[in-house]
This record gives C-alpha cells, sequence and structure tokens, in this order.
C-alpha cells in the first residue's frame, strides 16, 4: 500500500489530454514538493517534472503538473503512442522522514 | 554528460548480504545529495534510502532501516549500499539516482538486479 494515491490505469486516444492525479496528506504533499517520472521497463525512470509545476528543459512543454492542498497532477497533452509508459508521483514525508512514491498509473494510448 | 553505473547484483541466498555500488561521473558528485530506489517486479518505484552531499546525513525507508546501509566515497565518486539480512521481497532492480525526494530525483542509471533466493 503507498502512501501516496494514484489510479492504477489511465487510457485515452492520441492527440488527446489525459490527467493522472497522486493524492497524499499533509505530511507529505501537503508541505513538500511533488516530482513526477515517466518509467517504460527496463530503463532508467525519466525525470518530467520537479517542484510541483517545473519541467527540465528537455520535457516537451505537452507535460504540465500542478499541486493543490495535498493532491497533485500530471497532465498530459496531445498524446502519443510513445507516451505509453508507467509513471510515478513522488515527494518526501516530512513523518516518515523519507522519500515515498505513488503506486504508479500505467499510461495506455488507444 | 552525467552517467550514474550500477554494479553488485545478483543472486543471493535469503539471509545474504550484497554491497552494490553506483560509480558516478559527468557532475560534481560530492556536491549532490544521492538516492536508491528499487522497484520489485511487478510493481511500482519505491524508494530505499538516501544521503547527503557529504554523507553526513541519511534516510531510510521503514522497511529497510536496520539492514540496509547507505555509504559514499567522494573521493572514488561512488556510492554505495549495503544491503544484509535479504529477504525474498528486496528481489528487485536497484537504481541509483541524484537528489533526493525532499527535491527530486534528476539522473538514474540503469539499474542492476538483485535476486533473493533459495
Amino acid at each position: 500500500q503507498s502512501v501516496l494515491t494514484q489510479p492504477p490505469s489511465v487510457s485515452a486516444a492520441p492527440g488527446q489530454k489525459v490527467t493522472i492525479s497522486c493524492s497524499g496528506s499533509s505530511s507529505n504533499i501537503g508541505n513538500n514538493f511533488v516530482s513526477w517520472y515517466q518509467h517504460l521497463p527496463g530503463t532508467a525512470p525519466k525525470l518530467l517534472i520537479y517542484d510541483n509545476n517545473k519541467r527540465p528543459s528537455e520535457i516537451p512543454d505537452r507535460f504540465s503538473g500542478s499541486k493543490s492542498g495535498t493532491s497533485a497532477t500530471l497532465d498530459i497533452t496531445g498524446l502519443q503512442t510513445g507516451d505509453e509508459a508507467d509513471y510515478f508521483c513522488g515527494t518526501w514525508d516530512s513523518s516518515l522522514s523519507a522519500g515515498v512514491f505513488g503506486g504508479g498509473t500505467k499510461l495506455t494510448v488507444l | 554528460e552525467v552517467q550514474l553505473l550500477e554494479s553488485g547484483g545478483g543472486l543471493v541466498q535469503p539471509g545474504g548480504s550484497l554491497r552494490l555500488s553506483c560509480a558516478v561521473s559527468g557532475f560534481s558528485f560530492s556536491n549532490y545529495a544521492m538516492s536508491w530506489v528499487r522497484q520489485a517486479p511487478g510493481k511500482g518505484l519505491e524508494w530505499v534510502s538516501g544521503i547527503s552531499g557529504s554523507g553526513d546525513s541519511t534516510w531510510y525507508a521503514d522497511s529497510m532501516k536496520g539492514r540496509f546501509t547507505i555509504s559514499r566515497d567522494n573521493s572514488r565518486n561512488t556510492l554505495y549500499l549495503q544491503m544484509n539480512n535479504l529477504r525474498a521481497e528486496d528481489t528487485a532492480v536497484y537504481y541509483c539516482a541524484t537528489g533526493i525526494l525532499t527535491g527530486y530525483l534528476k539522473h538514474w542509471g540503469q539499474g542492476t538486479l538483485v535476486s533473493v533466493s533459495s
């Protein structure tokens, strides 16, 4: 059972938009930065979003993040088949003094 | 170019030990906190442990406390994870990454597989 809650899967058609949610509590998301990662099995995870809503320079602006209270969301617009992957949110939990990830969301581009 | 290369994984019996290494290049290692993250078969990412740039501060996930020890040698640009009393549920691909989750994990290695089985 992960500390952060994500939907197990989401799907949408190419060109459409999808939103992935990440729900936590005041000890983690509510008082710490959230980051998002894209992971294809067998490869190194890739940082997509950091500090809630910032993108590394190499990440296209189709990917965006936001945070409100104890929840965060990752939006992906203009979906491409190459976006099919697992997506994870991550943050620090101040009560645990440990990093935590969400359980991950599998994105299928239909 | 930033590079992280994990090594030291393999097959070990329950109760056994392994030491993972992560050799880094392309950045000033001592200036960066580092983390270990793992992914068990069919499961999601799990944060394992983190260490400050100086090595003075360390953090662990609860299930690893007392069994795993993170350390670093800044003169060798290498991060370590000593894993003792290994259990079947420790079977996973172990990744090293730059940063800790108070911020974010920017660069990742390709991972090393640890299998715990008799």
